[in-house]
């Protein structure tokens, strides 16, 4: 199965939104509701973020927001704090029953 | 809260068998709305699925890996397990042992919790 395809590396500055894309095919993202979104910070274990393609966990800042188009899901961070940046990664359901992540995106707050 | 906690050595030399532990505490591993995981991150590099386990013995793997891994539960101990044979050093990585929500009979969405995740080095 191949990796989800992720921008390598978002930019933006406190105060804006950024989106982070995360493609896939029919077999994964485009045939399930069942996308999730990590976020990452160094020398920490992953943080879920989204998940069910647009659901946030209690306690997840509603800055943070998930959607799907096709083959696409999106993660969008609205309202950039410096405390953002970090990697994120997506993953999904296949329909092998296994589930594959994205390579990963580094978001930089300017 | 459920917390996991992953236990095992640090250090395995080319050719051997990296063996891992991940203690479940708070819930049970019998709980029907979860799979088990291990999740692999090789140093400055991106997340890597390797199996997911529920409690009754289904097992799922990553089709790269599946020819050198194991992954097994033991519900009496509350824990479950990693096996990869034949290590070299592209498997050194933190290994991550995580919750994974079952929405339904062979059908699995995100990862949560993980655990804080443990370094292991293959290296003679």
């Amino acid at each position: 199965q191949s990796a989800l395809t992720q921008p390598a590396s978002v930019s933006g500055s406190p105060g804006q939104s950024i989106i982070i894309s995360c493609t896939g095919s029919t077999s994964d993202i485009g045939g399930y509701n069942y996308v999730s979104w990590y976020q990452q910070q160094p020398g920490k274990p992953p943080k879920l973020i989204i998940f069910d393609v647009n659901n946030r966990p209690s306690g997840v800042s509603n800055r943070f927001s998930g959607a799907k188009s096709g083959n696409t899901a999106s993660l969008t961070i609205s309202g950039l704090q410096t405390e953002d940046e970090a990697d994120y990664y997506c993953s999904s359901f296949t329909s092998y029953s296994t589930s594959v992540f994205g390579g990963g995106t580094k978001l930089t707050v300017l | 809260q459920l917390q996991l906690q992953e236990s095992g050595p640090g250090l395995v030399k080319p050719s051997e068998t990296l063996s891992l532990t991940c203690s479940v505490s708070g819930d049970s591993t019998t709980n029907a709305s979860y799979y088990w995981a291990w999740i692999r991150q090789p140093p400055g590099k991106g997340l890597e699925w390797i199996a997911s386990i529920y409690y009754r013995g289904t097992t799922y793997y990553n089709p790269s890996l599946k020819s050198r891994v194991t992954i097994s539960v033991d519900t009496s101990k509350n824990q479950f397990a990693l096996r990869v044979t034949s290590v070299t050093a592209s498997d050194t990585a933190v290994y991550y042992c995580a919750g994974h929500s079952r929405k339904a009979p062979a059908v699995t969405s995100w990862f949560d919790p993980w655990g804080q995740g443990t370094l292991v080095t293959v290296s003679s």
